[in-house]
């Protein structure tokens, strides 16, 4: 079947500090790979994609690269706010018709100052 | 920027009471999803649809709960008669499969609250 495995919060760092929450993930074929952010309160919001293998999405200083060989989609960032302080989910889309995005459990992200 | 539009944001319900959460998908879009997320846990998938019908739903999506296309732009959740654990934020998403685009776009959520 098809599956995320991310990294348990929670995540504490210092502003300016490097981050990296590791996702892995299981899936028949080739999905589809996305970080998914929710700030306090707030819905969920697409960070960065990726759609086939090799493939590097970034955004707002955010980047993960879709890695086939290990099966992995892990979210870095060099220098961190407070303002990034957020739970993120990472997620993939099997690709198929109508399949459903599968969320991984989310990692909660505390920036402090 | 087409988005995908939910309301109410926030809806306070008593036990037993039916409820119904409207979403508005993006106008071309052809998948349509309901996902929840019990406050502080894991969002979890609901029901698909597509093309007027469930595609898949999920365990947790039993006879309490129905969706519907009434009208060719919403797509809403009904609970028959809510429960307190029903209490979660209910996430509306939309995905058009044209061309290969398999990122489904998400409302800002409705919170419900069983009391």
């Amino acid at each position: 079947g098809n599956s995320v495995t991310q990294m348990e919060g929670p995540v504490t760092l210092s502003e300016e500090a490097f981050l990296t929450i590791n996702c892995t993930y299981t899936a028949t074929g080739y999905p589809s790979l996305f970080w998914y952010v929710q700030y306090p309160g707030e819905g969920l919001q697409l960070l960065l994609k990726a759609t086939k293998a090799d493939d590097k999405g970034s955004n707002k200083g955010f980047e993960a690269t879709y890695r086939k060989e290990t099966t992995s989609f892990h979210l870095e960032k060099g220098s961190v706010q407070v303002s990034d302080s957020a739970v993120y989910f990472c997620a993939l889309n099997p690709k198929t018709s109508y399949d459903k995005v599968i969320f991984g459990p989310g990692t909660s992200l505390s920036v402090i100052p | 920027e087409p988005e995908v539009t939910q309301t109410p944001s926030h809806q306070v319900t008593q036990m037993g009471q039916e409820v119904i959460l409207r979403c508005v998908p993006i106008s071309n879009h052809l998948y349509f999803y309901w996902y929840r997320q019990i406050l502080g846990q894991k969002v979890e998938f609901l029901v698909s649809f597509y093309n007027n019908e469930i595609s898949e739903k999920s365990e947790i999506f039993d006879d309490q709960f129905s969706v519907e296309r009434p009208d060719g732009s919403n797509f809403t959740l009904k609970i028959r008669s809510t429960k307190l654990e029903d209490s979660a934020m209910y996430f509306c998403a939309s995905r058009d499969d044209r061309g290969g685009n398999t990122e489904a776009f998400f409302g800002q959520g409705t919170r419900l609250t069983v009391v």
